[in-house]
């Protein structure tokens, strides 16, 4: 099935470390195909945070981290702050869709 | 400078048709296709399908198919998303994208066009 999952919502205290999977399969994630984070502000049009699975554009803080193995990846947030709370999406390709694949997304909540 | 800009809000009623807008600066237009994602109130993302500036090529997603039109005029740099009848259904938050290829990610992102179908 052509699904990307994430979990509905995470939180933690201001300068914690939080982690938000995405779990594909094997028309996805596990086809080699990369994962890209984006972070989505209310009120504001989704941001790029994480591409080609763990390369972060220009601007974005370090503490912003990916990962992916097998056909699971993940971001890392680090020294939480106020201003990170949004909603975050996955994002890979599918050979099954043949088309671009979000996850359902995450809302982070900085305590 | 790369941007994205959408037309604005639209309200319209059931049943009217809809066309919005998404225009290229700073980059070369017929270069990179241009990808158009949904969201719903209170919901997540969904892509709905790309079109090519280059060629006119289009490509939507099964769930969209059908239901929606996409196009772009090169000569002004502007691809399109269309609605010959809309539902209530369609109430939503559109963007347009830029997106080159499979492994690529949505790197630039317009800044959405708010769309209210209501009687």
């Amino acid at each position: 099935q052509s699904v990307l999952t994430q979990p509905p919502s995470v939180s933690g205290a201001p300068g914690q470390r939080v982690t938000i999977s995405c779990t594909g399969s094997s028309s996805n994630i596990g086809a080699g195909y990369d994962v890209h984070w984006y972070q989505h502000l209310p009120r504001t049009a989704p941001k790029l945070l994480i591409y080609g699975n763990s390369n972060r554009p220009s601007g974005v803080p370090d503490r912003f981290s990916g990962s992916k193995s097998g056909t699971s990846a993940s971001l890392a947030i680090t020294g939480l702050q106020a201003e990170d709370e949004a909603d975050y999406y996955c994002q890979s390709y599918d050979s099954s869709l043949s088309g671009v694949l979000f996850g359902g997304g995450t809302k982070l909540t900085v305590l | 400078e790369m941007q994205l800009v959408q037309s604005g809000a639209e309200v319209k009623k059931p049943g009217e048709s809809l066309k919005i807008s998404c225009k290229g600066f700073g980059y070369s237009f017929i270069s990179y296709w241009i990808g158009w994602v949904r969201q719903m109130p209170g919901k997540g993302l969904e892509w709905m399908g790309i079109t090519y500036p280059g060629d006119s090529d289009t490509r939507y997603s099964p769930s969209f198919q059908g239901q929606v039109t996409m196009s772009a005029d090169k000569s002004i740099s502007t691809a399109y998303l269309q609605w010959s009848s809309l539902k209530a259904s369609d109430t939503a938050m559109y963007y347009c994208v830029r997106w080159s290829a499979q492994n690529n990610p949505c790197d630039y992102w317009g800044q959405g066009t708010l769309v209210t179908v209501s009687s």
